[in-house]
C-alpha cells in the first residue's frame, strides 16, 4: 500500500507557464482534496472532489482546475503560473465513511519565479 | 468563512517540560481534528472529537473539546524531541468531509 503519492516532488516554473500535479491513491477513497500551504501558515482547499468525474471548488480556487477522470486519481492544473502560487501543494484523500480522518501525500514544492 | 484561531503560534520547550496548545473557533463545531506536521513532512492526523466535553488520550497526549463545542485543546506531557513540528487543529466544515485548519502552533523542543 503507497497510500497517497503525488508527482513530482519538486517544480520551477516561469510566470505564464502551465502544468499538472499528480496525485494518486490506492486506498478506494471516495473523496479527494487538493490544498496549498504558504510558509508559516495553515492548509488552504484549492478544489476537492466527491467522485469520480465531479469536482468543486475550495476556499482558493483561482488560477487552477482539476480534473477527477478515475477514481484513484486528482489532477491539479496551473493553466498560466504566477509567483503568488509559488507553495507547497498537498493533496489528500479520505473515505465517505467512518472517521473522515485525511491521508495526505508527500506534497510538492512548486516555485514560479 | 469559518475561521479558526491557534494560540500560540511558536513555543520552545526544554524536553520533559509540558506543552498546551489551544484551538478557538467563533462558531459551534460539529467536530474537530487534530493533525501533526513534522518539518518538511505532510500533516498526520492524530485524532477526532466529537462531543461535547470529549477527553480522549493518547499517550502522553490529551485532547479536549470544550463544552461549548467552540474550542479545543492539545496538551502533551513530558514533551520529547520527537514531538518537535507544527500542530494543527481542523474542524470538518461544510460537505464532503472539507477541513478547516487552524494557523497551527510550531513546537520546539530542545534538550
Amino acid at each position: 500500500n503507497a497510500g497517497v503519492t503525488q508527482t513530482p516532488k519538486f517544480r520551477v516554473l516561469k510566470t505564464g507557464q502551465s502544468m499538472t500535479l499528480l496525485c494518486a491513491q490506492d486506498m478506494n477513497h471516495e473523496y479527494m482534496y487538493w490544498y496549498r500551504q504558504d510558509p508559516g501558515m495553515g492548509l488552504r482547499l484549492i478544489h476537492y472532489s466527491v467522485g469520480e468525474g465531479t469536482t468543486a471548488k475550495g476556499e482558493v480556487p483561482d488560477g487552477y482546475n482539476v480534473s477527477r477522470l478515475k477514481k484513484q486519481n486528482f489532477l491539479l492544473g496551473l493553466e498560466s503560473a504566477a509567483p503568488s502560487q509559488t507553495s507547497v501543494y498537498f493533496c489528500a484523500s479520505s473515505t465517505r465513511a467512518g472517521s473522515y480522518e485525511q491521508y495526505f501525500g508527500p506534497g510538492t514544492r512548486l516555485t514560479v519565479t | 468563512g469559518q475561521q479558526v484561531m491557534q494560540i500560540p503560534q511558536y513555543q520552545h520547550v526544554q524536553e520533559g517540560e509540558d506543552f498546551t496548545t489551544y484551538c478557538n473557533s467563533s462558531t459551534t463545531l460539529s467536530n474537530i481534528q487534530w493533525y501533526k506536521q513534522r518539518p518538511g513532512g505532510h500533516p498526520v492526523f492524530l485524532i477526532q472529537l466529537v462531543k461535547s466535553g470529549e477527553v480522549k488520550k493518547q499517550k502522553r497526549l490529551t485532547f479536549q473539546f470544550g463544552e461549548a463545542k467552540k474550542n479545543s485543546s492539545l496538551h502533551i506531557t513530558a514533551t520529547q524531541t520527537t514531538d518537535v513540528g507544527t500542530y494543527f487543529c481542523a474542524p470538518i466544515t461544510g460537505t464532503a468531509s472539507k477541513l478547516t485548519f487552524g494557523t497551527g502552533t510550531r513546537l520546539q523542543v530542545t534538550l
